[in-house]
């Protein structure tokens, strides 16, 4: 059973282009989403997370939205560079639960120059 | 700030030999979480402590897995009669956590160490 699902394996973005990936999620008691990346043989990197009492969180050139009712969030990144290319993870767990992360199967994002 | 390290990076072994891999968190972390990463899949929890005791394992964890962290430093993690489904990327990450119970301080993950069972 799947939890956490990223149906997009994989994205290809123009450079300076918005790059907008996207996750679902089933279980409700889900209220701490976060994101990472990860770099071939490296472990994965936080990037951003959004707690379910705000619907948007931004850092950067990084912005998380979440739609509750949806069961939805996405992760928009603009402008897109080159170094953003890497595999995004999608993970969730319940409030003060961080400890138990429930990831999705990843989308590897290539940005063309 | 050194960053999560784990030791070896690699490991080939035969099936049924015992494996023993080693995570060595961010100083000033008190918890430390093991996850396991399969191809085309995310990273899944296994098993976490805090300070020296270990608060919680996944089913996942078999029971010839185990997991200690004698000293609230590094921890280390056995694989006892390996098989060839237990082949992955076993991942180590830390965080702080000063409040009981609650923790949302993201996780920093070591590079992993990649297991091969032959």
């Amino acid at each position: 059973d799947q939890q956490v699902k990223q149906n997009s394996p994989s994205l290809s973005v123009q450079e300076g282009r918005i790059s907008i990936l996207n996750c679902d999620y089933t279980n409700s008691m889900f209220d701490y989403f976060l994101w990472y990346k990860k770099y071939p043989a490296e472990g994965p990197t936080f990037l951003i997370s959004i707690s379910s009492i705000k619907d948007k969180n931004e850092d950067g050139r990084f912005t998380v939205f979440l739609n509750k009712s949806a069961k939805h969030l996405s992760l928009h990144i603009v402008p897109s560079q080159p170094g953003d290319s890497a595999v995004y993870f999608c993970a969730a767990s319940p409030w003060g639960g961080a400890q138990k992360l429930v990831f999705g199967q990843g989308t590897r994002l290539t940005i063309n120059p | 700030d050194t960053g999560v390290s784990q030791d070896p990076r690699h490991k080939i072994t035969k099936r049924g030999q015992n494996v023993t891999f080693r995570c060595d968190p961010i100083s000033e972390h008190n918890r430390l979480y093991w996850y396991r990463q399969t191809l085309g899949q995310g990273p899944e929890f296994l098993t976490y402590f805090q300070n020296e005791a270990q608060l919680e394992k996944s089913r996942l964890l078999s029971d010839r897995f185990s997991a200690e962290r004698p000293k609230g430093s590094f921890s280390t993690l056995e694989i006892q009669r390996t098989e060839q489904g237990d082949s992955a990327m076993y991942l180590c990450a830390s965080s702080f956590n000063d409040r009981v119970g609650v923790d949302n301080s993201p996780l920093h993950f070591g590079n992993g160490t990649r297991l091969t069972v032959t």
